[in-house]
């Protein structure tokens, strides 16, 4: 199975800071990768899919990038609501994968 | 909207078996892959299995492969995950999902609200 590393796994942030969460694949996997976000209690919630595109109804300050291997998500001016887990998932290749998954917390 | 309510879940103990169910409503359930994924108490998620719309794909972690088994009712709008040989490693919080494009198998946009599987003796 392909691994997921993504790193940090937590993140000391401040409200309007600049946020980026990475995620490497153990191979190549395009651009088959998505982000969700995690608050406690509750479904994960889709961010971004093929690496880059925003699902709908997901705010712009929510971006992804990358291809291949390397990928990130970046949230641009944190807000409180931003406050969550957030994990990256290869589709790629089954079975499915996910990332260890990355904490944001207040500074 | 798009609507995933799971059931089943509950203590049972090692080695033995339990059936989860995923009722769909909001969407033509037929047309979409659907997925199960677990999450163990304060721990990150792990993906399980997906079976695609029509039945012919199933593809399973190699943590589960062999002990669960994926199918669907689309007759009956309903996911089915049925868990055997069950260990302390699988008490978690079970989730059904939905893929997000008609007819393929790709990545989740709708997430039930889960149900617990706790393995105790």
């Amino acid at each position: 199975a392909i691994q997921m590393t993504q790193s940090p796994s937590s993140l000391s942030v401040s409200v309007g800071d600049s946020v980026t969460i990475t995620c490497r694949a153990s191979q190549g996997i395009r651009d088959d990768l998505a982000w969700y976000q995690q608050k406690p209690g509750k479904a994960p919630k889709l961010l971004i899919y093929s690496a880059s595109n925003l699902q709908n109804g997901v705010p712009s300050r929510f971006g992804g990038s990358g291809s291949g291997t390397d990928f990130t998500l970046t949230i641009s001016s944190l807000q409180p609501e931003d406050l969550a887990t957030y994990y990256c998932l290869q589709e790629n290749s089954h079975p499915y994968t996910f990332g260890q998954g990355t904490k944001l917390e207040i500074k | 909207q798009v609507l995933l309510v799971e059931s089943g879940g509950g203590v049972v103990q090692p080695g033995g078996s339990l059936g989860l169910s995923c009722a769909a409503s909001g969407f033509t359930f037929s047309r979409y892959a659907m997925h199960w994924v677990r999450q163990a108490p304060g721990k990150g998620l792990e993906y399980m299995a997906v079976i695609s719309f029509d039945e012919r794909q199933k593809y399973y972690s190699d943590s589960v492969k062999g002990r669960f088994t994926i199918s669907r009712d689309n007759s009956k709008d309903t996911l089915y995950l049925q868990m055997n040989n069950l260990g302390v490693e699988d008490t978690a919080i079970y989730y059904c999902a939905r893929d997000r494009v008609q007819g393929g198998v790709g990545e989740i946009d709708h997430w039930g609200q889960g149900t617990l599987v706790t393995v105790s003796s």
